[in-house]
């Protein structure tokens, strides 16, 4: 049973504009929320997480926004740069060592 | 960027030989972890460590064992590689809850 999903495979957004990655959860006791970003063949980076007592993280040109009563997690990018094609990940966890992660998003900005 | 380092960076192997994946840190940090990473399923946990000797089960261990006898060492063994088994393996780090883990480079393992 997959408790951190993304729902979509891909997304491809112009240069310039706003990139949105979304992510919904499962499992209510999820306190604490990471987005990631992977290039090929590298392992994935930290890119900017939230606790479950905010609403909003920003980072930058990176702000993640959590909605608990949806459970939905969300990353805006703006403006998206063509660095930004990569694959994301969102992740989660509930107080202890492990991580729970979605299946990935693979962004492409269009020059 | 942490210092994380994986060996070896890639491996072809066949059915039935062990193969031995090892991570090295450079940061003291306490847990250590290993993922693999295939095509539709994103992450998945094989097995942590949060201690020298101390080390637990994640969703995919079945096939694989771990050691970890030095803070900066976490190695992981297929005791008797299957083709399922090819992927790419990640490393991770952190150092408390409720805080980023910091991956390596990763392993891609083929097992013909």
């Amino acid at each position: 049973d997959q408790q951190v999903k993304q729902n979509s495979p891909s997304l491809s957004v112009q240069e310039g504009r706003i990139s949105i990655l979304n992510c919904d959860y499962t499992n209510s006791m999820f306190d604490y929320f990471l987005w990631y970003k992977k290039y090929p063949a590298e392992g994935p980076t930290f890119l900017i997480s939230i606790s479950s007592i905010k609403d909003k993280n920003e980072d930058g040109r990176f702000t993640v926004f959590l909605n608990k009563s949806a459970k939905h997690l969300s990353l805006h990018i703006v403006p998206s740069q063509p660095g930004d094609s990569a694959v994301y990940f969102c992740a989660a966890n509930f107080g202890n060592e492990k991580l729970t992660f979605g299946t990935g998003t693979r962004l492409t900005i269009i020059p | 960027d942490a210092g994380i380092t994986q060996s070896p960076r890639h491996k072809v192997t066949e059915t039935g030989t062990p193969v031995t994946l090892r991570c090295h840190q450079t940061e003291n940090h306490r847990y250590m972890y290993w993922y693999r990473q295939d095509p539709g399923h994103g992450l998945r946990l094989i097995h942590y460590s949060y201690g020298v000797k101390d080390t637990d089960k994640g969703e995919v261990s079945d096939g694989y064992s771990v050691s970890r006898s030095k803070t900066e060492d976490f190695l992981l063994t297929l005791e008797s590689a299957t083709s399922s088994q090819t992927s790419v393996y990640f490393c991770a780090i952190s150092d408390g809850l409720d805080i980023p883990q910091y991956f390596g480079p990763g392993t891609r393992l083929t097992v013909t």
